[in-house]
């Protein structure tokens, strides 16, 4: 069965990086992209990217274009997303999530565990 | 950007009722609209894609429909493990994925 395992939560101080790993099983990598979404406390589902797992091809939310990149290593089926210098607003956590075959890679059928990073002085 | 705007934002029924959730495009996304289900501590789930297609799994009760810029999510008779924030999310102005602020179903 596809899985998306997620690294642990993290804390980090304003202006740091994160960077968070989402290892996938049960399917072949390089043939679905990951999409990385995020959700403040309380808060709605923001969609932040996208990465080819075929290609490395990545397309960014403009609102974090500059702040975030999108990698994965085939060698091993993970996918990464980091995130720099970081804000309190970036508090919230972040999952991953793979769509379907074909036309449907933006319908996201499997999702990770979600990792909470906190920003905080 | 496709805004879209869920309606209500709270809905407060009790179990065996129908439920109607709304969501609204702010232009046509034809029919690339999902919908989402999800419980407090975990990951959302997929309920509905393409506006009217179950995903795998998901039992009968759940329904969608709509196109261009009026959906709505019907759950006929709701159990008490429906009773979740639900998020519709539009595909159609891609890469900007963007999804609706919620709605949010609980026990009266």
């Amino acid at each position: 069965q596809v899985q998306l395992v997620q690294s642990g939560a993290e804390v980090k101080k304003p202006g740091a990086s994160v960077k968070v790993s989402c290892k996938a099983s049960g399917y072949t990598f390089t043939s679905y992209g990951i999409s990385w979404v995020r959700q403040a406390p309380g808060q709605g589902l923001e969609w932040m990217g996208w990465i080819s797992a075929y290609n490395g091809n990545t397309n960014y939310a403009q609102k974090l274009q500059g702040r975030v990149t999108m990698t994965t290593d085939t060698s091993t089926s993970t996918a990464y997303m980091e995130l720099r210098s970081l804000r309190s607003d970036d508090t919230a956590v972040y999952y991953c999530a793979r769509g379907g075959s074909g036309s449907y890679y933006n319908v996201y059928s499997h999702w990770g565990q979600g990792t909470l990073v906190t920003v905080s002085s | 950007e496709i805004v879209l705007t869920q309606s209500p934002a709270t809905l407060s029924l009790s179990p065996g009722e129908r439920a109607t959730l709304s969501c609204r495009a702010s232009q046509s996304v034809s029919s690339y609209l999902a919908w989402y289900q999800q419980k407090p501590g975990q990951a959302p789930r997929l309920l509905i894609y393409d506006a009217s297609n179950r995903a795998t799994g998901i039992p009968a009760r759940f329904s969608g429909s709509g196109s261009g810029t009026d959906f709505t999510l019907t759950i006929s008779s709701l159990e008490p493990e429906d009773f979740a924030v639900y998020y519709c999310q539009q595909r159609s102005n891609w890469p900007l994925i963007t999804f609706g602020q919620g709605t949010r179903l609980e026990i009266k």
